[in-house]
């Protein structure tokens, strides 16, 4: 089946550095999300996009919708201890209900 | 408090067992969705409910059967349970022309 592949599997870093992580895939999404998820808990939505080349922020939180269409972008400034989870992003195609999931970035921080 | 309600958290069956996983959401959302979770591979669809009255096959819907028992409760049965089930199973719902799901907080199945 379809999978999107993330890069990379884990990150381990210190308290206060910058984190990107990124996510390709063979096709096109008309939508890209990132979720996150803490230990013991169901993912969280962190950041939606619609548009190709779209730069969206939350908080620390930054990602991009790649031009191609084929990619996304995600990237945590100055990490804290609570950014420690599992990141996923998730692509959606045009005219269907359905998320495709990446495999999943693990961070730890350490302070 | 408003969500994704899934039960149990924990289960333990034994190779041949069924049960059921329950998952009830009070948004009134239209959609709604089991994935599982297993290392290194992501969340995997199994099944998904587009509207009351409806269901389909995802990617890894073998060993799996589903009901959406009304418009709040989608439930998930495994028939004859295998090891190769042995995973975290997650339930999601969404309101209809949004993109965000809401996830429950998973049923973690382990099967001996």
């Amino acid at each position: 089946g379809q999978q999107l592949n993330q890069s990379p599997q884990s990150m381990f870093i210190q308290e206060g550095e910058d984190v990107s992580m990124n996510c390709t895939s063979s096709s096109i999404f008309n939508t890209w999300l990132w979720y996150k998820q803490d230990p013991g808990e169901g993912p969280v939505l962190l950041i939606a996009l619609y548009k190709a080349g779209e730069l969206t922020s939350n908080g620390r939180l930054t990602a991009q919708f790649g031009i191609t269409r084929k990619d996304s972008f995600l990237n945590i400034s100055a990490s804290i201890p609570s950014d420690v989870g599992i990141y996923f992003c998730a692509g959606q195609s045009y005219n269907t209900d359905k998320l495709i999931f990446g495999t999943g970035t693990r961070l730890q921080v350490f302070p | 408090n408003a969500g994704v309600t899934q039960t149990p958290k924990f289960q333990v069956l034994k190779t041949g067992q069924s049960m059921t996983l329950q998952c009830a959401q009070d948004m009134n959302h239209n959609s709604m969705y089991w994935y599982r979770q297993d290392p290194g591979m992501g969340l995997r669809l199994i099944y998904y409910s587009a509207s009351e009255g409806t269901t389909d096959k995802g990617e890894v819907p073998n060993g799996y059967n589903v009901s959406r028992l009304n418009k709040r409760e989608f439930s998930l049965r495994l028939e004859s349970a295998a090891p190769s089930q042995t995973s975290v199973y997650f339930c999601a719902s969404k309101v209809a022309g949004y993109y965000g799901y809401t996830f429950g907080s998973g049923t973690r199945l382990t099967v001996v």
